[in-house]
C-alpha cells in the first residue's frame, strides 16, 4: 500500500459523458501527478500539480482538466469521452516539487468507455 | 519525447543476469526506473541524477551515461519476483514533463 488513494477503482460510462477521478496523496506530499496507461501501453504523463498550482503539462487533451485543492487532493476531469479514452489512470504523489524524490503511485482507476 | 528502451522483452531463467537500456535523444536531468506487474501500479526502483553515481540495492543496480544520454538497469541473479514490465522515466529539467520509456517485459522462469 503506497498511501495514495484513488477513487473510484472502476468506472464504466458511455461516449460523450463526463467523469471525475479523484486522488488523495500521501500525507505530507505536495506534488500530484496524473498518468494515463492504455491497454498494454506505456505510461503517458498528463499533468503535475504542486501545492495547488500546475507545474508541468504533458500529453493532456483539451477535453481533460485537473486541479489540486487546498487539502491537496486532486481531481482529473474527463469530458466528451471517446472510446479511446478507455485506460488505466494513475495518480502519484511525491513529497517535494522535485523528481529527486520517489513518486508513489496509487492503485489506479480503470475507465471503460462504451 | 519518449525515451526508447531495449530490449522490448526478455525471458530469463532464475539466477541469470539481464541489462535493460533506456536511451534519449535529448539531454537528461534525471532517469527513474520503475517496475510494474500486470494490473498493478508501478513501483519505484531508483533514480539517477545527472552527475550522480551508479545506484543500486540488493541485486538491482543502474547507471547513467550522460554523454550518451543513456541509462542501464542491471538485474543480477534474477528471481521469479523480478518478472514484470520495467519502465524508465526521464526528465530534461526539474520542471519539465516526465516521459516514460516504451517498457521492457521481463519474465523470469524457474
Amino acid at each position: 500500500d503506497s498511501g495514495v488513494t484513488q477513487t473510484p477503482k472502476h468506472l464504466i460510462t458511455a461516449t460523450g459523458q463526463r467523469v471525475t477521478l479523484r486522488c488523495s496523496p500521501r500525507s505530507g506530499d505536495l506534488s500530484v501527478y496524473w498518468y494515463q496507461q492504455s491497454l498494454d501501453q506505456g505510461l503517458q504523463f498528463l499533468i503535475q500539480y504542486y501545492n495547488g498550482e500546475e507545474r508541468a503539462k504533458g500529453n493532456i487533451l483539451e477535453r481533460f482538466s485537473a486541479q489540486q485543492f487546498p487539502d491537496l487532493h486532486s481531481e482529473l476531469n474527463l469530458s466528451s469521452l471517446e472510446l479511446g479514452d478507455s485506460a488505466l489512470y494513475f495518480c502519484a504523489s511525491s513529497v517535494v516539487d522535485s523528481t529527486r524524490e520517489t513518486q508513489y503511485f496509487g492503485p489506479g482507476t480503470r475507465l471503460l468507455v462504451l | 519525447q519518449q525515451p526508447v528502451q531495449s530490449p522490448q522483452a526478455v525471458i530469463l531463467r532464475e539466477g541469470e543476469d539481464a541489462v535493460i537500456n533506456c536511451s534519449s535523444s535529448k539531454a537528461l536531468y534525471s532517469v527513474h526506473w520503475y517496475r510494474q506487474k500486470h494490473g498493478e501500479a508501478p513501483i519505484f526502483l531508483m533514480i539517477l541524477l545527472k552527475g550522480g553515481e551508479q545506484k543500486g540495492h540488493d541485486k538491482i543496480s543502474a547507471s547513467f551515461n550522460e554523454k550518451k544520454q543513456q541509462s542501464s538497469l542491471y538485474l543480477t541473479a534474477s528471481q521469479l519476483s523480478y518478472s514484470g514490465t520495467y519502465f524508465c522515466g526521464t526528465e530534461k529539467k526539474l520542471t519539465s514533463p516526465f516521459a516514460f520509456g516504451t517498457g521492457t517485459k521481463l519474465q523470469v522462469i524457474p
